[in-house]
This record gives structure tokens, sequence and C-alpha cells, in this order.
């Protein structure tokens, strides 16, 4: 297992534009996160999931945000509708169950510019 | 809601110095983590502390949980030029909950 991985890496769009994001944690890996980060700031957090569930939304998850896991493997999210201020790295995270460990691995990000 | 405050928020150091950075809450946690970010690239995870008290070393790295469960500290040391970047502390409790992160700047 190559760890997890994100796609796309880099991703360019106009404002008002939708984009959507992939995440494929690694495999056995139940606990999926997905963060957003900006320039000089540690990882905001935005949802997280145990297998298909949804378990947890930020605040900072607008109506234009929306994230599924429908297998409990990879998880997408999409953003309509971007705005400049949606310009941020997302990363997303997963760890194992709970009675394997609690250390979560980030895949290297995808870097969304709204222009 | 749950934070940790992390410090210092930067670092100049000269190569071959040793370095100390530390991470505080006011909540308890069971689990402590220190990760290090590269520029454009996804944190990664370096040393992972599970018991109250514990030190746990990763080559130049040692990191130890407070015996309060309430902080923890990351010691590098020789410092080396690759160890430039943003070192994190997070704590998991339900979602990974991170530090504001320590910038270190490595000069060689």
């Amino acid at each position: 297992d190559t760890g997890v991985s994100q796609d796309p890496r880099h991703k360019i769009t106009k404002r008002g534009q939708n984009v959507t994001f992939r995440c494929d944690p690694i495999s056995e890996h139940n606990r999926l996160y997905w963060y957003r980060q900006t320039l000089g700031q540690g990882p905001e957090f935005l949802t997280y999931f145990q297998n298909e569930a949804q378990l947890e939304k930020s605040r900072l998850l607008s109506d234009r945000f929306s994230a599924e896991r429908p297998k409990g493997s990879f998880s997408t999210l999409e953003i309509q509708r971007t705005e400049q201020g949606d310009s941020a790295m997302y990363l997303c995270a997963s760890s194992p169950p709970r009675d394997r460990g609690t250390e979560a691995f980030f895949g290297q990000g995808t870097r969304l510019t709204v222009v | 809601g749950q934070q940790l405050n992390q410090s210092p928020q930067s670092m100049f150091i000269q190569e071959g110095e040793d370095v100390s950075m530390n991470c505080t809450s006011s909540s308890i946690f069971n689990t402590w983590l220190w990760y290090k970010q590269d520029p454009g690239e996804g944190p990664v995870l370096l040393i992972a502390l599970y018991k109250a008290g514990e030190l746990t070393s990763n080559g130049r790295l040692t990191a130890q949980f407070g015996i309060t469960r309430k902080d923890s500290f990351l010691n590098i040391s020789a410092s080396i030029p690759s160890d430039v970047g943003i070192y994190f502390c997070a704590c998991p409790g339900g979602k990974l909950i991170f530090g504001q992160g320590t910038e270190l700047s490595v000069k060689p």
C-alpha cells in the first residue's frame, strides 16, 4: 500500500465553477478525515467518516461543501460555486480502527486556486 | 472548543544546534502525535505517544508525553538543513485537533 492518495494534486478553477476532489485512504483504514489548510495556518477540520457514515461536520463546512464516502472506501469532497476564499490546500487523512491505533496518515493534498 | 497551544511559533537556528518545542492543552488527551510538513506537501507523522510519561525516540527526534496528559514536547538534536519545515502537534479526539505549528528554519 502506498499510503493515502489524493487526486488531483493541483486544481485551478474559475470562480463559480464546481470542483470535486478524491481521496483514497490506506486500505483497511475505516476512518477518513478532510481538512483545509491556508498558508501559515494549521490544518482546519472539515469532516470525518467512519466507514460510510459521516460522523462529524465542522461549522466551517458551508452548504456549498459536500463530502461522501459511498462504500466506505474512497471519499470525494465537492465544492459548488467556488469562491476565491475557497483557495487552500485540501488534505485527506485516514486512520485504522480504534483498537489498532489512533495515528492518522495524510495524503499529499490538493492545492485549489480559485481565480 | 478543545485547543492545542504550540510554542514557539517560529525558530531560527544554526545547523548542529538542538531544538525544543512544546504543546499544551487545557484538556486531557490519551494520545499525542507529532507531524512535520514540508511546503506544498501533507503532514508526515514523526512520532506517536500513547502513555503518560512516555519518552519515545525516532533517530534524532525525541518526544515526551507529559505526566498530566495535557502537554508534550518534541526535541530535535543536531539539526540539519532538511529539518526545515513546520512541526505540528495533534491529538485525536474523534477528529484530529492540531496545534498552530512551529516553523523551523536552519541556517547552514
